[in-house]
């Protein structure tokens, strides 16, 4: 149990352009999701936290309008990053916790991001 | 959120036990202490969690001592495989958003 999909995998996309990532809870109802950004060598960085049916809780320095976040069901949160450059190249990875996993977030496998 | 401390790296050889120590001495009330794997180009895996005193699962221990300041993964005889980074969390309570802020981690690098 407790399984967690990204999609895509991995994408490249040209300057200027948006991308939306999907992550998904499989087997379990995702109260929360979380999005972190990880650069090379470097630890997880949180951006967002994501309640179903409300606005997302952005950390400090994470520009909201930049990178969209949408949580319309118990089992899907979006990411969009809108007119990305290639300084938001990274690896984006998002977790979810819910039900009687409440205490526990469980990891997507992380989505390769690359801005040309 | 409280703030872990765990050594950069640590190194290994195969069949040997591992242990990684954490800190986190401003440890709430509510919180749970939670450690995850992550291999390179991967989301994080879930290895174990406790709250106090002993944990154990088929792949590690986890020992936190009575005033929960600090906490042990224990690998039982590690392998090439378990080559990864480990980071150790603090938080995910009811009194929280159940945000966990993630440290430097440890390197683990396990040698034949």
């Amino acid at each position: 149990g407790a399984v967690v999909s990204q999609h895509p995998s991995r994408v490249i996309c040209k300057s200027g352009t948006s991308v939306k990532i999907e992550c998904r809870s499989l087997d379990f109802q995702a109260t929360t999701m979380f999005w972190y950004r990880q650069f090379p060598k470097q630890s997880l960085m949180l951006m967002a936290t994501s309640n179903e049916g409300s606005k997302a809780t952005y950390e400090q320095g994470v520009e909201k309008d930049k990178f969209l976040i949408n949580h319309a069901s118990l089992t899907l949160s979006t990411l969009t990053v809108t007119s990305a450059h290639p300084e938001d190249s990274s690896f984006y990875i998002c977790s979810a916790i819910g039900g009687t996993l409440s205490n526990t977030q469980y990891f997507g496998p992380g989505t390769r991001l690359t801005v040309l | 959120l409280a703030k872990t401390t765990q050594p950069i790296s640590m190194d290994s050889y195969e069949g040997q036990e591992v242990n990684i120590t954490c800190s986190h001495n401003n440890i709430a009330t509510n919180d749970y202490i939670t450690w995850y794997q992550q291999f390179p180009s991967q989301g994080p895996r879930f290895i174990i969690q406790g709250y106090k005193t002993k944990v154990t699962n088929e792949v590690a221990s986890l020992f936190i001592p009575a005033d929960r300041k600090s906490s042990t993964l224990s690998l039982p005889r590690v392998s090439l495989s378990d080559t990864a980074v480990y980071y150790c969390l603090v938080g995910g309570g009811s009194s929280n958003t159940g945000k966990l802020i993630f440290g430097q981690g440890t390197t683990l690098q396990v040698k034949p």
